[in-house]
């Protein structure tokens, strides 16, 4: 069976652009969450979707949005990018909300210049 | 507001040695806790899940416990070898959240 599976993995963007991450999440999956992390950090929570609705946001600006679609994949949109977005994007899965395993796919590399 | 210590920030050992790595929450009331294994530039890889009610749990060369009173969990590696070099990250889903609260984790080098 295939993971959790994000795209793209690599993305180089400039200051004041737009960036769409994407993620689909181990069949059967209903909870998608999205996490930061930075460079020698622990990553950071930014959202958690469940059944196609919000069910947490971290402390993030508002220029940091999500979804989550029908079939359960999600996107994490970032607008008016800034050098302190770049990072290791993380995507993940569970069956579940609070008491499964998350299980990560393995990052889109934002690089913002 | 829920913070997750983990110490040493860098473990270097010989192939071989057994080891312990050490993580403390400051907010007793979890859900669970999980150990993950990063490896340079990737994704996290799930190693063990403790619920809040269990005490440890087992796989392979590595177990996990868990002190919910104290605030303290343990991940200990017997005969350690050269492909466990990884970060080791721990965090916790708290209670009434839905958000995993990781720490900066423990950088562990196995040497030859």
């Amino acid at each position: 069976d295939a993971g959790v599976t994000q795209s793209p993995t690599h993305l180089i963007k400039t200051r004041g652009q737009h960036v769409t991450l994407r993620c689909s999440p181990i069949s059967g999956h209903k909870s998608v969450s999205w996490y930061q992390q930075v460079l020698g950090q622990g990553p950071q929570f930014i959202f958690q979707y469940y059944e196609k609705e919000e069910r947490g946001r971290g402390n993030f600006p508002d220029r940091f949005s999500a979804r989550q679609f029908p079939n359960y994949s999600s996107e994490l949109n970032v607008n008016a990018l800034l050098l302190g977005d770049s990072a290791l994007y993380l995507c993940a899965s569970s069956f579940g909300t609070e008491t499964y395993i998350q299980y990560f796919g393995a990052g889109t590399r934002l690089s913002v210049l | 507001k829920q913070e997750v210590t983990q110490i040493p920030a860098a473990l270097s050992v010989p192939e071989g040695e057994n080891l312990v790595l050490n993580c403390s929450f400051t907010d007793s009331a979890i859900y669970n806790l999980q150990w993950f294994r990063q490896d340079p530039g990737k994704g996290l890889t799930s190693l063990l899940l403790i619920q809040s009610s269990q005490r440890e749990q087992t796989s392979g060369r590595l177990n996990a416990s868990l002190d919910k009173s104290s605030g303290r969990s343990t991940l200990y590696i017997a005969a350690s070898q050269p492909g466990d070099s990884a970060t080791y990250l721990c965090a916790v889903t708290g209670a009434g959240s839905y958000q995993l609260t990781f720490g900066k984790g423990t950088k562990l080098s196995v040497i030859p």
